[in-house]
């Protein structure tokens, strides 16, 4: 299977903590993306890191990628109430038109 | 303005019977997919299509039958409904280049209840 796997599957935090998920692959890739998906919604983009990367920031998050051990992490530095909800990793195929997607984190961040 | 938006949003049938799920994109994307969502909240792909052509199909009962009628529309059409094809189906787009930014968007999805 192409799926990647995330952990853990269920995060449960205090405001302002820290929150670490991580994803492993199987493939060779062209990029790794997380995506974030609020309950009854569809899942929306976060940030993208290409294969050559080794870290990306955006805002309060943090990517990190090791294509050697085919893993990544995301990191949401000071968590908020708002940020509840279920992350994947997906990892892109190098035709750029496949996205195989993770089993997915469910992070509870509690106020 | 919705990006890729689907209908209907929720359904319930019975066992059974035949039904369709639309999905239509205004982003002008190529490539147009179909996921099937567990209640695990496991995302696995069924089908790809990019400009009308099949290019991804997964292991996936050939009840199930996508129609793309042009680029910006894939339809999925699913024959005598079982109780296990109960889940949230979301319909998704991306565009191949850089000037897309190689993204997938998700449509809201489309909960299909079978009893």
């Amino acid at each position: 299977s192409q799926q990647g796997e995330e952990d853990p599957q269920a995060l449960s935090i205090q405001e302002g903590e820290n929150a670490t998920m991580n994803c492993s692959y199987k493939t060779s890739i062209n990029n790794l993306q997380w995506y974030r998906q609020n309950s009854g919604r569809g899942l929306v983009h976060l940030i993208l890191i290409r294969s050559n990367e080794r870290e990306k920031h955006s805002g309060r998050l943090r990517v990190t990628l090791d294509t050697s051990k085919k893993s990544s992490s995301l990191l949401i530095t000071a968590s908020r109430a708002a940020d509840t909800a279920s992350y994947f990793c997906a990892t892109v195929s190098n035709t750029g038109n496949q996205f195989y997607f993770g089993t997915g984190t469910s992070l509870t961040v509690i106020p | 303005d919705t990006a890729v938006s689907q209908t209907p949003k929720y359904l319930v049938t019975q066992m059974g019977n035949d039904k369709s799920i639309k999905c239509e994109q205004n982003l002008g994307h190529d490539t147009m997919y179909w996921y099937k969502q567990d209640s695990k909240k496991f995302l696995k792909i069924m089908f790809s299509y990019n400009n009308k052509e099949l290019i991804i199909n997964e292991t996936v009962p050939n009840r199930f039958s996508p129609k793309s009628p042009d680029k910006a529309h894939l339809n999925l059409h699913i024959n005598s409904l079982e109780l296990g094809d109960s889940a949230v189906y979301f319909c998704a787009s991306s565009q191949v280049g850089r000037a897309f930014g190689n993204t997938i968007y998700f449509g809201e999805g489309s909960w299909l209840t079978v009893v």
